[in-house]
């Protein structure tokens, strides 16, 4: 079973660029099939989906953050990282890594994604 | 578009059926998973593709998909179901996933 561990920052000032890490064990960013991904919780909110990674390093990002965001992979590491930059208050949130695994099932057809493991959280205060 | 929209709040007796629902064009297009989230830890796959789930997922949990909108169905809700439920998918066309809104699910 994979295993996803955020480490980073809790407190980031307005203005700056949060930095985030996922570490992967159990598994590897290099594996076909997976989408490293990225998932932020506000206080008192959703779940929203930032962007993720694929094994080949195409990135995909939500529109109403992609000017900020930026995601990338160390192989080496066996790491996937977030960055988010000009953050304001409103960024503060519980972010999460997150493994988007391909599903295929022969019998049936069946072609689709789904979120089968989750780093604990880490949140992050925007705040001066 | 990607949107997918959720009740805000559902609520059960204990021991009967509740349905959650999760609307959107994409939905047509492409299987919803859905994930349980308790006092805001990380939150848990319960359904996928057509409807399979995970291992140590009880069978009252179940999926189904019609036109623009996906469903969740717990037969027989229990005290330990109270919980928010969320919706997902990856649309390959856009190639962005997207979240419903949630839904609060309380057993009465």
């Amino acid at each position: 079973q994979v295993q996803l561990q955020e480490s980073g920052p809790g407190l980031v000032k307005p203005s700056q660029t949060l930095s985030l890490t996922c570490t992967v064990s159990g598994g590897s960013v290099s594996s076909g099939g997976d989408y490293w991904t990225w998932i932020r919780q506000r206080p008192g909110k959703g779940l929203e989906w930032i962007g993720s990674i694929y094994h080949t390093g195409s990135t995909s990002s939500d529109p109403s953050l992609r000017s900020r965001v930026s995601i990338s992979v160390d192989t080496s590491e066996n790491q996937f990282s977030l960055r988010l930059n000009s953050v304001i208050v409103a960024d503060t949130a519980v972010y999460y890594c997150a493994r988007d695994r391909r599903y295929y099932n022969p019998l049936t057809g069946e072609a689709t994604t789904y979120i089968d493991s989750w780093g604990q959280g880490i949140l992050v205060t925007v705040s001066s | 578009s990607s949107e997918l929209t959720q009740d805000p709040a559902v609520s059960v007796a204990s021991g009967q059926t509740v349905t959650i629902t999760c609307l959107g064009d994409s939905v047509r297009r492409h299987y919803v998973s859905w994930y349980q989230q308790k006092s805001r830890q990380a939150p848990v796959v319960i359904i996928f593709g057509e409807n399979t789930r995970p291992s140590g997922i009880p069978d009252r949990f179940s999926g189904s998909s019609s036109g623009d909108t996906a469903s969740l169905t717990i037969t027989g809700a229990q005290a330990e179901d109270e919980a928010d439920y969320y919706c997902y998918l990856r649309d390959t066309d856009s190639k962005q996933g997207v979240f419903g809104g949630g839904t609060q699910l309380t057993v009465l």
